[in-house]
Parts: structure tokens; sequence; C-alpha cells
């Protein structure tokens, strides 16, 4: 069965310095897709970044990158340079693949509540 | 840009009440998705909808049904609702089927507390 674990509930980061969230996942289909979102107090759910099973990079978005290691099967969101704003609840999650090729469903992690400190 | 709404961001309901959660989305996506989101336990999937009239049971439907009579409208209902639903529900919707690096957009939520 397809599942992401969140082994980080919480993590504190000073302002201007790099964080890493952990994401590892588990899948026996060879092609997926990885997504991160971003949740903040308002509760709206932030797309940040994708990175697909067979991309030869990792992905990149402005302060985001996605460390993608796929041996360790890991997805970790790196975010530079870290801001107040960045604070929110963090969710990485995959594509679900079902008879036919990549459904509509994603399967979502328990998250990480991240707190940045001036 | 892609907008979903949600009808209300805070909703208080007593046991046994009929409740009606409504999402519009206005990009002419023909999913859309409905999610509970519990401390602790990520968002699951509770119903989605991959064109008007249809629909799929996600990971978690008991005690909730769905509508979609119009392609922009997805409307979540709790017939009598009990106190083990009061959680955050997320309304999402996405453009295609089969793409795997379709991202879905979401509604700001609703709050729901059932007394």
């Amino acid at each position: 069965a397809q599942k992401i674990t969140q082994t980080q509930p919480g993590m504190f980061v000073q302002e201007k310095e790099a964080v890493t969230l952990d994401c590892t996942y588990d899948t026996s289909d060879p092609s997926y897709g990885l997504f991160w979102y971003k949740q903040p107090s308002s509760g709206e759910m932030i797309f940040l970044i994708y990175q697909g099973s067979y991309d030869q990079q990792n992905a990149t978005e402005g302060r985001y990158s996605l460390n993608f290691q796929k041996a360790r099967k890991s997805a970790n969101l790196v975010i530079s340079a870290s801001q107040l704003g960045d604070s929110a609840m963090y969710f990485c999650a995959m594509r679900q693949w079902g008879y036919g090729g990549a459904t509509n469903k994603l399967i979502f992690g328990t998250g990480t509540l991240l707190a940045v400190q001036p | 840009d892609v907008k979903v709404t949600q009808s209300s961001r805070y909703l208080v309901k007593r046991t046994g009440e009929k409740v009606f959660l409504e999402c519009v989305q206005d990009m002419d996506h023909e999913n859309m998705f409905w999610y509970r989101q519990d401390p602790g336990l990520g968002l699951r999937l509770i119903y989605f909808s991959y064109d008007v009239k249809m629909k799929e049971k996600g990971d978690i439907p008991e005690g909730y049904s769905v509508s979609r009579e119009k392609k922009e409208r997805f409307s979540l209902i709790l017939e009598s609702a009990s106190t083990n639903q009061t959680s955050m529900y997320l309304c999402a919707s996405s453009p295609h089927r089969g793409q795997v690096q379709e991202t879905q957009y979401f509604g700001p939520g609703t709050r729901l507390l059932v007394l």
C-alpha cells in the first residue's frame, strides 16, 4: 500500500537559516509524483513544489527545493533563508496509483508544524 | 488564478442536525474532492467527484454523502451530525484525470464544531 510518513510533528528554525522537513514514502509503483503543500493558520493549502519519480534533477521553486533520494524513498523539503511568514504546517503528499495509471487522488502525510523564530 | 471557495469558514451545529458544506470552483475543473483534516492524522479523503453526478468514495465516507449537480459545485452532506465529525473540512479541485504532475487547488477550509 502507498504511504507517506512525516516523522517530525514540529520544528523550530531561526529566521534566515535553512531548514529541512523530512518525508519518506512507500510505493511499489515505478512512476509516481510527490508534492509539498504549505498550510498557514488561515487554513488554505498552498502548493509549493512537485517532484516526478523520473525527474533527473531535484525540483526547485524559489527558496524551496526538494531533496529527492529515490533509493532511500525520501523527498525532503528544504527551505532556505527562512522567513517569519514560513511559519505554517507543511504536508508531503503522493499521487496515488491505480489501474490504468495515475489516479486523481493524493495521499497525505500527517504534517510538520514549522515555527520560525526571530 | 484558480479560486476554490467554501460557503463557511466556521460552523457550529448540534448533534443530529443535517449539515451542508458547499464548495465552488471557478476554473472549470473536472475533479473535486472533500477532505477531512484532524491533528496527527493529516488529510483524509472523504469523497471525490470526477464529473457532474459522478462520485467515488474515499477512505472515510461513513457518515457523509455528496452531491454534484453542476460542474463548479460540490457539496458535502452530514445527514445526522455527530460529535466525532467535529473537524476541519477542506475542498479541492484539479483540472485533469491521470496527469501525474497535476496539483490540487484547495479552498480555505471549514471548521465544523458539532455540539
